[in-house]
């Protein structure tokens, strides 16, 4: 176990739908990053954010958006939902040094979404 | 930019042979090394780590050593187990991009008894 929680798990919608996908980091990581990871694609970095504020960007499409909370949890919001979202979505934490390469991140178990 | 190039798969090995994954990697400065290892229907998990050249990061009877003369980082086991069967991703972050992580494509492993 990480100490990284992402719910749901699972989640089937329908195209053109908005959804909105939760992650708690592991307790005193202040970075939470955003993946996509799908069969013809592989992992994807989508987003990472600092301490509530947004610190790098990925490739993320312009209907996906995301925010971190005070109290450091975060939502990955998807609208606008297309076939080709269907995928894993992984949130990862970690302690966010920016001045030392040794960060690790530890990952969730990720949500599945698909979209139908 | 930083990259990281790992080995295409999928690896089919028999028990108790010896793995070798290559990865190599692009980067400016100094950075770490990762692998990571995702099994069937899991999260990825942090297999080992070095985050300095010459270092080598073990687990789990695998291995891997940062070598910077030749950009490379591969991963090593001397002898594999079924339960060894899972995707490795080879990874680094550097300070001098914000510790943004980099990714390799996946190497997938089936290890048959």
């Amino acid at each position: 176990d990480s100490g990284v929680t992402q719910t749901p798990k699972h989640l089937i919608t329908a195209t053109g739908q908005r959804v909105t996908l939760r992650c708690s980091p592991r307790s005193g990581d202040l970075s939470v990053y955003w993946y996509q990871q799908s069969l013809d694609q592989g992992l994807q970095f989508l987003i990472q954010y600092y301490n509530g504020e947004e610190r790098a960007k990925g490739n993320i499409l312009e209907r996906f958006s995301a925010q971190q909370f005070p109290d450091l949890h975060s939502e990955l919001n998807l609208s606008s939902l297309e076939l080709g979202d269907s995928a894993l979505y992984f949130c990862a934490s970690s302690v966010g040094h920016r001045d030392r390469g040794t960060d690790t991140q530890y990952f969730g178990p990720g949500t599945r979404l698909t979209v139908l | 930019g930083d990259s990281v190039t790992q080995m295409e798969g999928p690896v089919t090995l028999s028990e108790e042979a010896f793995l070798t994954i290559n990865c190599t990697y692009t980067a400016t400065g100094y950075p770490s090394l990762f692998w990571y290892v995702q099994y069937p229907g899991e999260g990825l998990q942090l297999l080992l780590k070095a985050t300095k050249a010459d270092d080598k990061g073990s687990n789990k009877g695998f291995e891997a050593t940062y070598r910077k003369e030749t950009t490379s980082f591969h991963l090593e086991k001397g002898s594999v187990q079924v339960s060894d069967s899972a995707v490795y991703f080879c990874a680094l972050s550097s300070s001098n991009t914000g510790n943004q992580f980099y990714f390799g494509t996946g190497t997938s492993l089936t290890v048959i008894p």
